[in-house]
């Protein structure tokens, strides 16, 4: 069935290193993959998107890579800060068109240290 | 401009009750789905509304169901809880039913003892 799976469940890294968090999915269909970002406590914010017609995004120091070949996606945060700490969460669309089914991956937990 | 608001932000409840949440959309927002969320896991989809209609559902059992409203506020409800409903239930309203941009609430901690 439709599955995201997420790596690593837990990262750690120093002030102003960079950070890479990995996803694959496995329904080929799914064309639209956002990553949302959950601080303790709070709801889920949506930081960077990207559609299956693009290979990569960029806002400022955040990323998104995808390979459609591969069904693989990344986050890429650069120059990390401590407000970058929090859980972050890879997503992929359920499919079908005119859906709204997000299928989420388990969470990486980003701890950056100052 | 509001976001996503639900209600009650807090229910503590016992096995076999049943529990209605409640959500309004982001202005300009006519669909809204909701997600559960177990402690350390990722939203988990519950089902979608869009014109008062519920249009996909995931793999929940019928205790779960909803309701859209035609001001496009939405209602979840619970039946016979069961220990494992204990969770963080949040909705997401987005435009049209697709997934692009979906804005989610503050969600409502439901415990059930």
């Amino acid at each position: 069935g439709e599955n995201v799976e997420q790596h690593p469940s837990t990262l750690s890294v120093q002030e102003g290193d960079s950070a890479v968090i990995k996803c694959t999915y496995s329904d080929s269909a799914s064309n639209y993959f956002p990553w949302y970002k959950q601080e303790l406590g709070k709801r889920p914010q949506l930081i960077i998107d990207i559609r299956s017609n693009v290979g990569e995004k960029k806002d400022q120091r955040i990323a998104v890579t995808l390979n459609k070949t591969a069904k693989h996606f990344s986050l890429h945060i650069t120059e990390t800060q401590p407000e970058d700490s929090a859980v972050y969460f890879c997503a992929a669309h359920g499919g079908s068109s005119n859906t709204g089914k997000l299928i989420f991956g388990q969470g990486t937990t980003l701890q950056v240290k100052p | 401009d509001a976001g996503v608001t639900q209600s009650p932000t807090h229910l503590i409840k016992t096995r076999g009750q049943q529990v209605t949440l409640r959500c309004s959309p982001k202005s300009g927002h006519d669909t809204v789905s909701w997600y559960q969320q177990a402690l350390g896991q990722g939203p988990q989809f519950i089902f979608q509304y869009y014109e008062e209609e519920e249009r996909q559902r995931g793999n929940f059992p019928d205790r779960f169901s909803g309701h859209q409203f035609p001001n496009y506020s939405s209602e979840l409800n619970v039946n016979a809880l069961l220990l494992g409903d204990s969770a963080l239930y949040l909705c997401a309203s987005s435009l049209d039913r697709g997934p692009e941009k979906l804005f989610f609430g503050s969600g409502t901690q439901l415990s059930v003892l």
